[in-house]
C-alpha cells in the first residue's frame, strides 16, 4: 500500500524557516515526481511545487519561486520542502502526493498525504 | 489565485445528476492537456477520482463519470448519494506557467 507521511508543520513569525518532510513507502520512489499542494484555511487547492524523480528537474510556483526549494532523498524515500522568508500568506495545510509519472506535463496526483498546517503569525 | 474556473457549487436531490464543468484557457486545457478530478470531503486529504479527462481510479464508483468535448471537460455524478459531498476540483497544466493548475473548486451538496 502507498502510504506518505507528513512532517514539520507549525507555527512560525513572518520572515522565519521551516522544512517540510514527506516520508513515502509502498512504492519506487525514485520512479515518481513528487508534489507539494496547499491549502489556506477555507480556501481552494494551490499547487506549490514539484521535483522528478530523479532529483534533477525542480518546479516552483511564482507565489513561492526563490523562497522554497523542493529536494528528495530517494535513498530515504523522503522529499522536502524548505520554506524560508515565510509570510501570512504561506499559511495552509501542506499536502504532498505522488505523482504518476516520473516527471512531465501529464502527472496526476494520487494518493496524498494527510497533511501538515504550517501557520505563519507574530 | 485558480486559473481554472468552476462553479462555486450544484446540489441535487439524493438519484439525481450533477454536472460540473472546468474551464480553463489556450494554455492549459485548450492546449489539449490532460484533466483529471479530485474529491475532498471538508476536514480530509483530496482523493482523485477521474484521470485523464475520463479514466476512473479502481475503487470510484461508476456513477462518477468525466467527459471532454474539446476544450470542455465535465465531472457527473448520478445517482447522488450522501457520500458524494464535498469538494470536487479538476487539474491540469499550463504552459505559460510552466506548472500544474487546480480548479476554484465546487462544493456538491445533497438535498
Amino acid at each position: 500500500e502507498v502510504q506518505l507521511l507528513e512532517s514539520g508543520g507549525g507555527l512560525v513569525q513572518p520572515g522565519e524557516s521551516l522544512r517540510l518532510s514527506c516520508a513515502a513507502s509502498g512504492f519506487t520512489f525514485s520512479s515518481y515526481a513528487m508534489i507539494w499542494v496547499r491549502q489556506a484555511p477555507g480556501k481552494g487547492l494551490e499547487w506549490v511545487s514539484s521535483i522528478s524523480g530523479s532529483g534533477d528537474r525542480t518546479y516552483y510556483a511564482e507565489s513561492v519561486k526563490g523562497r522554497f526549494t523542493i529536494s528528495r532523498d530517494n535513498p530515504q524515500k523522503t522529499h522536502y520542502l524548505q520554506m524560508n522568508s515565510l509570510r501570512a500568506d504561506d499559511t495552509a495545510t501542506y499536502y504532498c502526493a505522488k505523482g504518476r509519472f516520473a516527471s512531465g506535463a501529464y502527472n496526476w496526483f494520487d494518493p496524498w498525504g494527510q497533511g501538515t498546517l504550517v501557520t505563519v503569525s507574530s | 489565485q485558480s486559473v481554472l474556473t468552476q462553479p462555486p457549487s450544484v446540489s441535487g436531490a439524493p438519484g439525481q445528476t450533477v454536472t460540473i464543468s472546468c474551464t480553463g484557457s489556450s494554455s492549459n486545457i485548450g492546449a489539449g492537456y490532460d484533466v483529471h478530478w479530485y474529491h475532498q470531503v471538508p476536514g480530509t486529504k483530496p482523493k482523485l477520482v477521474i484521470y485523464r479527462d475520463t479514466h476512473r481510479p479502481s475503487g470510484v464508483p461508476d456513477r462518477i463519470s468525466g467527459s471532454r468535448s474539446g476544450a470542455s471537460p465535465s465531472l457527473a455524478i448520478s445517482g447522488l448519494q450522501a457520500e458524494d459531498e464535498g469538494d470536487y476540483y479538476c487539474q491540469s497544466y499550463d504552459s505559460s506557467l510552466s506548472g500544474y493548475v487546480f480548479g476554484t473548486g465546487t462544493r456538491v451538496t445533497v438535498l
